[in-house]
């Protein structure tokens, strides 16, 4: 019930194409989505966050959508660009004292072609 | 202002052998959390210690502990070292009660 499954496990996207990466979750208890990415070599970054009260929520090109009923919850960039090639992680934490403990999803590799 | 810094960055240490991490978090933040990164479990959340006390830990060995100290620096040991615990050790802080979590660059730790 812990768990945080993320599709796709890579993703190819032409430059100024739109990336779009899924995650699901089962637990209910979790109330904070925060995106993370990584590139080689260093630690992972936050991206964007949500919270189930909204649906949406955008910042610059990247976009969270949030379906509390379904328990899925997606990041999309639009217009890839190159410097957005890393891996990406959805995470899922629980409230209250429970924030330190983040469950992630096993990651996208997110390659933008020029 | 700066970030997460862990110490040392790369470690090489022979299987049975004991290692000691090193985390500082961002000025002000009282929680740290420590993070496994392998390429077949991902990123798995070890424990997290919040005023030196531990709030939440994950499901390892207990060769694996940590403490904090009252400046919030937090240390992660494992001993008795084997082949698979290998990986990329994250630490990440944050400021009290809220959820953002900051990550450092990592410890990249080889046992071989």
């Amino acid at each position: 019930q812990q768990q945080v499954k993320q599709s796709p496990q890579s993703l190819i996207v032409q430059k100024g194409g739109i990336s779009i990466i899924n995650c699901a979750y089962e637990n209910t208890a979790f109330d904070y989505f925060p995106w993370y990415q990584q590139f080689p070599g260093k630690g992972p970054a936050l991206l964007i966050a949500i919270r189930p009260d909204v649906s949406e929520k955008k910042e610059g090109r990247f976009t969270i959508s949030f379906n509390k009923s379904a328990k899925q919850f997606s990041l999309h960039i639009m217009d890839s660009q190159p410097g957005d090639s890393a891996t990406y992680f959805c995470a899922a934490g629980a409230g209250g004292t429970s924030y330190g403990k983040l469950t992630f999803g096993q990651g996208t590799i997110l390659t933008v072609h020029p | 202002k700066a970030g997460v810094t862990q110490t040392p960055r790369y470690l090489i240490k022979t299987r049975g052998q004991q290692v000691t991490l090193s985390c500082s978090p961002i000025s002000g933040h009282r929680s740290v959390s420590w993070y496994q990164q392998t390429p077949g479990q991902g990123l798995q959340f070890l424990f997290e210690y919040f005023s030196e006390t531990q709030r939440n830990k994950g499901n390892f060995p207990g060769r694996f502990s940590g403490r904090q100290f009252s400046n919030s620096r937090s240390e992660m040991n494992v001993s008795t070292l084997e082949l698979g615990d290998s990986a990329l050790y994250l630490c990440a802080s944050r400021l009290g009660a809220a959820a953002e979590a900051f990550f450092g660059q990592g410890t990249r730790l080889t046992v071989v």
